[in-house]
């Protein structure tokens, strides 16, 4: 049983929408990921967030944009939307004692499609 | 970071030990393997982790040969509700807190477990 919860589970949206996704870490952990996970592939590495920082980033347009906050919840946003952000997203949050040692515990992901 | 090979498909009977091979031939010396599962489009779940020791816990035993270049994903006895795709990863991380965690998924294995 991970502890991280994400809402809202399916959403649909249309081109040139905006979308929030939102994220409940786990009780402790205070790193969090964002992944898109396209049908048929892994998940791609959004971006990470450690104290409310971003501290990693991956090969997303800046039209993908989070937040962390305090209590270690955090949101995606995603500004312009175009047919290919339809996916699975995935968050994921981990005990940010540092280190590759770090487990990452997924929650059960947002299905967004765009029209 | 380093990437992964993985077959695409394997197929197990019930009962019997899966074994589910990687390759991961550039690894570093401070990059860790990790394995994750993914049912029907849930969130990954992890599974277990190593870094040049065989590793074992209630879920599987993770084999890494003494080179490091490969491991293998063993379950013991295969129950139907093994079936997934199983994704091994490498990820890499600066070891003071904090540090970015940028876990790369690969396509993975589909595993079959077949009554």
């Amino acid at each position: 049983e991970t502890g991280v919860t994400q809402s809202p589970t399916h959403l649909i949206k249309t081109r040139g929408q905006q979308v929030t996704l939102r994220c409940s870490s786990q009780s402790g952990h205070n790193t969090v990921s964002w992944y898109q996970q396209a049908l048929g592939q892994g998940p791609q590495f959004i971006f990470q967030y450690y104290r409310e920082e971003e501290n990693g980033r991956g090969n997303f347009p800046p039209r993908f944009s989070g937040l962390q906050f305090p209590n270690y919840s955090s949101e995606l946003n995603v500004n312009a939307l175009e047919l290919d952000d339809s996916a699975l997203y995935l968050c994921a949050s981990s005990p940010g004692t540092g280190g590759s040692t770090d487990t990452q515990y997924f929650g059960p992901g947002t299905r967004l499609t765009v029209l | 970071d380093a990437k992964t090979t993985q077959p695409p498909s394997m197929d197990c009977a019930e009962g019997r030990a899966a074994n589910l091979p990687c390759n991961h031939s550039t690894i570093s010396g401070n990059e860790y393997v990790y394995w994750y599962r993914q049912i029907h489009s849930q969130g990954p779940q992890y599974i277990i982790h190593g870094l040049k020791n065989n590793e074992t816990n209630e879920m599987a035993s993770l084999i890494i040969t003494e080179d490091r270049k490969s491991s293998t994903l063993i379950l013991p006895h295969a129950t139907l509700r093994d079936t997934a795709v199983y994704y091994c990863i490498v990820s890499y991380g600066p070891m003071n807190s904090g540090g970015y965690q940028k876990v790369t998924f690969g396509t993975g294995t589909k595993l079959q477990v077949i009554p």
